[in-house]
């Protein structure tokens, strides 16, 4: 079946430190993969998707890369800010494309000044 | 734009009572997602719908959770009756409803059900 995991939270890091949050997934086919960003009392939010191999999700200095070699969509950033404390999750929409997204567990991020 | 609204925020209910959620999607939206979000956990999709029809419920516990869609805008989510697992938060999600593609869902704040 579909499946989606992720680095084991919480994640801590000094402003401006280079962040990774890993994410591997098993899904048939050729899913669509996507980050979903929650912050302190917020929805879900979209942070980036890539809808094929190889293909580079990026917004707001945060980038994934499809990697179907590896089945993995590991998100970075360069520099870390406060503001980036948030829970991070990682989801992919199975290629039947029926609409129903699978979550991974969620990672929690904290950076600290 | 208006983003998906969702009410109430928070709701403390004992055990076998029942609740109700309710759900507005961004307009024009055709396609309204529930989610139960566990904590610690990701969200799990509880039901879809399609303008006001049921395309996925395979995940719904039909036994004491209902939803509907009328008119295909608003959608609320009943349970009833409640158990302590229910305790979650509970979003609503929309997307446009294009056939095909990857289209992005937007998700409204959540409401959160404690269970006591």
């Amino acid at each position: 079946g579909n499946s989606v995991t992720q680095m084991e939270g919480p994640v801590t890091l000094s402003e401006e430190a280079f962040l990774t949050i890993n994410c591997t997934y098993t899904a048939t086919g050729y899913p669509s993969l996507f980050w979903y960003v929650q912050y302190p009392g917020e929805g879900l939010q979209l942070l980036l998707k890539a809808t094929k191999a190889d293909d580079k999700g990026s917004n707001k200095g945060f980038e994934a890369t499809y990697r179907k070699e590896t089945t993995s969509f590991h998100l970075e950033k360069g520099s870390v800010q406060v503001s980036d404390s948030a829970v991070y999750f990682c989801a992919l929409l199975p290629s039947s494309n029926t609409g129903k997204l699978i979550f991974g567990q969620g990672t929690t991020l904290q950076v600290k000044p | 734009e208006a983003g998906v609204a969702q009410s109430p925020r928070y709701k403390i209910i004992e055990k076998r009572q029942s609740v109700a959620f309710w759900c507005n999607p961004i307009s024009g939206h055709a396609t309204l997602y529930w989610y139960q979000q566990i904590l610690g956990q990701g969200p799990k999709l509880l039901i879809q719908f399609q303008n006001n029809g049921v395309v996925d419920d395979s995940q719904l516990p039909k036994d004491r959770f209902s939803a509907e869609r009328l008119k295909g805008v608003d959608s609320t989510l009943k349970i009833q009756p409640a158990k302590l697992e229910d305790s979650a938060v509970y979003l609503c999600a929309s997307s446009l409803g294009l056939a095909g593609g990857s289209e992005t869902q937007y998700f409204g704040p959540g409401t959160r059900l404690l269970v006591l």
